[in-house]
């Protein structure tokens, strides 16, 4: 089945040290998306990628880096930059271009102490 | 101001009871999501819609873009319907979206 898998479900670091946290699609899908989610606040984009090789700042980039080397992979990386980096991150994808439905992996807690 | 906002924020109702979600923008859209998020934090997209009205089994969307206002509809809810029910609004044809807080539902038996 083609889907966007997302691991660890659960990460835990300590402060200081850069995580990264992995995505991975078969949809074939052109874009890939990275976004934050806090409690009681809606998703918030980090980055995005229209194609390979190339990729833009969301609205809450600072701390974080990707890299888009694959048309299926798209990782994150929290560096020790993100002054507050406890929280739930989703990766989502698209067919790009138009408007189209987005498709969501299952997220990654991550909490740093 | 948000520019997307959702109500209400939590919801409970009865199995079987007819359930209304409603979302407002304050942008020009080219479309709009509804989307469900389940309790292990997994999202599910439910709609996307421009205009007019869609349904999928027991859920139903509307949107009107002259009030800038959405609704989702349950029909007959029922306990597994119990989600964050999530709306997000694409500015413009290659704007990013931009997501409401989310309205909390839980259907008790």
């Amino acid at each position: 089945d083609g889907g966007i898998t997302q691991s660890p479900k659960y990460l835990f670091r300590k402060e200081g040290q850069n995580v990264t946290l992995s995505c991975e699609q078969n949809l074939n899908h052109d874009a890939m998306y990275w976004y934050r989610q806090d409690p009681g606040q809606g998703l918030r984009l980090i980055y995005y990628s229209q194609i390979v090789n190339d990729f833009q700042k969301g609205d809450i980039a600072e701390g974080y880096s990707v890299s888009r080397e694959k048309k299926e992979s798209f990782p994150l990386t929290v560096t020790s930059a993100q002054k507050n980096p406890t929280a739930f991150y989703l990766c989502a994808s698209s067919m790009g271009g138009a408007p189209s439905p987005l498709h969501f992996g299952n997220g990654t807690r991550l909490t740093v102490t | 101001k948000n520019e997307v906002e959702q109500s209400p924020q939590n919801l409970t109702a009865q199995e079987g009871e007819f359930i209304t979600i409603n979302c407002s923008y304050s942008v020009g859209i080219s479309a709009l999501h509804w989307l469900q998020q389940h309790p292990g934090g997994g999202i599910v997209s439910l709609f996307m819609l421009s205009s007019g009205k869609k349904k999928h089994g027991r859920l139903i969307a509307t949107i009107n873009i002259q009030e800038k206002h959405s609704s989702l509809h349950i029909t007959a809810s029922h306990p597994r319907d119990s989600a964050v029910y999530i709306c997000a609004v694409r500015g413009g044809s290659q704007g990013n979206l931009i997501f409401g807080k989310g309205t909390k539902l839980s259907v008790k038996p």
